[in-house]
């Protein structure tokens, strides 16, 4: 089975805190992403890697960044943690070929900034 | 680009009732369509899909099938159980493009003893 697992289930910050959300993945998927949850909203896609050091923004790219120096782990950045940064951070990869489609999630990080 | 509509919750049922969550789709080209699943406290985890028009997926008693001609793919379940309490979420991908899933906004179902 596919496993993907997030540094943190609960992290509490302050305003102003650089936070870094890690994610890592067992499957040698290529392709992995992060999202944000929030009541009403569903889900939003922040930035998204189909590579080691590639990177694409997504729908809400603004006051983050990512990083990923190795194939199974993507990390997102707050650079700045502002309190509307607070939610719930999905990190999710995919294979290649038709399987790509499927995404494999992680259990999630709810964010408190306070 | 795509768009996934699906029905508002939450929904609320008694125990052993029949569920309809209905979803509808715009994409262009031939997408796969997906349900997921997320329960309290936890990632979403895919339920079951289907790749082309008139195909059904299934998993732990429930179902969807592509409907093409009508741009649908409704989740149901026979009868339903306090552990299928959870947000359920309907997803479409396209073949073609880019790989990345659009997601609905989410269905919330209680159940209740």
């Amino acid at each position: 089975d596919v496993k993907v697992t997030q540094s943190s289930r609960y992290l509490v910050k302050r305003t102003g805190e650089k936070v870094f959300l890690e994610c890592v993945q067992d499957m040698d998927h290529e392709n992995m992403f992060w999202y944000r949850q929030d009541p009403g909203l569903g889900l939003r896609l922040i930035y998204f890697s189909y590579d080691v050091k590639m990177k694409e923004k997504g729908d809400i790219p603004e006051g983050y960044s990512v990083s990923r120096e190795k194939k199974e782990r993507f990390s997102l950045i707050l650079e700045s943690a502002s309190t509307n940064q607070t939610s719930m951070y999905l990190c999710a990869s995919s294979g290649r070929g038709t399987s790509r489609h499927e995404q494999y999630f992680g259990p999630g990080t709810r964010l408190t900034v306070t | 680009g795509n768009s996934v509509t699906q029905m508002e919750g939450p929904v609320t049922l008694s125990e052993e009732a029949f569920l309809t969550i209905n979803c509808t789709y715009t994409a262009t080209g031939y997408p796969s369509l997906f349900w997921y699943v997320q329960y309290p406290g936890e990632g979403l985890q895919l339920l079951l899909k289907a790749t082309k028009a008139d195909d059904k997926g299934s998993n732990k008693g429930f179902e969807a099938t592509y409907r093409k001609e009508t741009t649908s793919f409704h989740l149901e379940k026979g009868s339903v159980q306090v552990s299928d309490s959870a947000v359920y979420f309907c997803a479409c991908s396209s073949s073609g493009g880019s790989y990345i899933p659009t997601f609905g906004r989410g269905t919330s179902l209680i159940v209740h003893p």
